[in-house]
């Protein structure tokens, strides 16, 4: 099974930017992993913020992008607020089957 | 709205089988192009993917899992279940329905002791 791969915390000043990645073990994570990025606050359930590596949902805040960076899946945060202090899980499919990556704890400092 | 939600016995004994059932509300299990899955996570650590089932019964399931699960689609309750049979302390953990990945039930807590 593959592994994925992603920082284990991370800081970012509050207004500033920051990116998170995620890796996999096969190589080069393309779009045909259909990366995910979900958000998780403690003691609530986790959402999901992006889908299929750039996707948004509608209550994805608009600081929040997908892409893919040096043969990783990124999670770009602009601009960011207190509020987004959480783990973040990255999550890639492997035809069909899916794997989380560890998660990044991002602190807002 | 859709919305989703997790039912089942919060303590299951080693070895027994841990079921879980999600109900859905506000959508169609049978609609089309949809996939149901399941999630859990072990107390204090990340989320783990267990599978996922199509309305058809297509599935795909997590493949350290997989001899030990069972999952299925009741179209005439709207809901959909998990088997996770031969259960041990580390299948502690809160698990999670969702709708894709988009629309997650708030979790129940299973917890495998004697």
């Amino acid at each position: 099974q593959a592994v994925v791969t992603q920082e284990s915390s991370l800081t970012v000043s509050p207004g500033g930017t920051v990116t998170l990645t995620c890796g996999s073990s096969t190589g080069a994570v393309t779009s045909g992993h259909y990366p995910h990025w979900l958000q998780q606050k403690p003691g609530q359930a986790p959402r999901t913020l992006i889908y299929d590596t750039t996707n948004k949902h509608p209550w994805t805040p608009a600081r929040f992008s997908g892409s893919l960076l040096g043969g990783k899946a990124a999670l770009t945060l602009s601009d960011a607020q207190p509020e987004d202090e959480a783990d973040y899980y990255c999550l890639l499919s492997y035809s069909g089957a899916r794997v989380f990556g560890g998660g990044t704890r991002l602190t807002v400092l | 709205q859709v919305q989703l939600q997790e039912s089942g016995p919060g303590l299951v004994k080693p070895s027994q089988t841990l079921s879980l059932t999600c109900t859905v509300s506000g959508d169609s299990i049978s609609s089309g192009g949809y996939y149901w899955s399941w999630i859990r996570q072990r107390p204090g650590k990340g989320l783990e993917w267990i599978g996922y089932i199509y309305y058809s019964g297509k599935s795909y399931f997590n493949p350290s899992l997989r001899s030990r699960l069972t999952m299925s689609v009741d179209k005439s309750e709207n809901r959909f279940s998990l088997r996770l049979n031969s259960v041990t302390a580390a299948d502690t953990a809160v698990y999670y329905c969702a709708k894709t990945l988009a629309v997650w039930g708030q979790g129940t807590t299973v917890t495998v002791s004697s």
